[in-house]
């Protein structure tokens, strides 16, 4: 079946480490994106793109770098320069058409300390 | 610049009583509206969609959403609600550029 993975599930990571989320989609998707998830905040888009090669910062961008050399593959790093990195970070795929729905992974919960 | 407001945090619906759930948009051109549902530590899971025609749009597991341009609303409905509906919902606008601007989301808690 198609779909996206996001590895792992849980990670955990100590204050001042960049610490590198994986996502992988099988859906022949263009677009990939990635959100960050906080309790009572809603999803909120850091950052995306809509073929390879090249990517867009999205709403909250700062402290986060990423990198989408294969269409199947779209990793996100979380930088020490992110000041409140703990969080549930979804990502998802889409055909990159305006109407087109975002197809969404299970998440990585990260835990900072 | 779009936003989508989603006025109850929680809702709390006796089993087999009915549910509706308010989202509101802004957005300046013909919206691509969207309803997700989100089980805790998963992923959104698509309910259903709008972007143009009737503007009652049915979805998966029994919900159906109704467009009001003059409401700038697009609430979502069941009939019955059953406890495994307890879930946190999500409505979102398509903003172009493929992106979606997502509200706080309503916890919804179905009691016995």
């Amino acid at each position: 079946d198609g779909g996206i993975t996001q590895s792992p599930k849980y990670l955990f990571r100590k204050e001042g480490q960049n610490v590198t989320l994986s996502c992988e989609q099988n859906l022949n998707h263009d677009a990939m994106y990635w959100y960050r998830q906080d309790p009572g905040q809603g999803l909120r888009l850091i950052y995306y793109s809509q073929i390879v090669n090249d990517f867009q910062k999205g709403d909250i961008a700062e402290g986060y770098s990423v990198s989408r050399e294969k269409k199947e593959s779209f990793p996100l790093t979380v930088t020490s320069a992110q000041k409140n990195p703990t969080a549930f970070y979804l990502c998802a795929s889409s055909t990159g058409t305006d109407n087109s729905p975002l197809h969404f992974g299970n998440g990585t919960r990260l835990t900072v300390t | 610049a779009q936003s989508v407001t989603q006025p109850d945090i929680h809702i709390t619906v006796s089993e087999g009583a009915s549910l509706e759930l308010r989202c509101n948009y802004s957005y300046g051109a013909t919206p691509y509206l969207f309803w997700y549902v989100q089980s805790p530590g998963q992923g959104l899971q698509l309910l259903l969609k709008y972007f143009s025609g009737d503007t009652l749009v049915q979805g998966i597991k029994g919900f159906e959403a109704e467009f009001k341009r003059s409401q700038s609303s697009f609430n979502l409905r069941k009939p019955s609600v059953h406890w495994s509906d307890a879930a946190e919902y999500f409505c979102a606008v398509g903003t172009g550029y493929s992106t979606l601007t997502f509200g706080k989301g309503t916890m919804l808690l179905v009691s016995p």
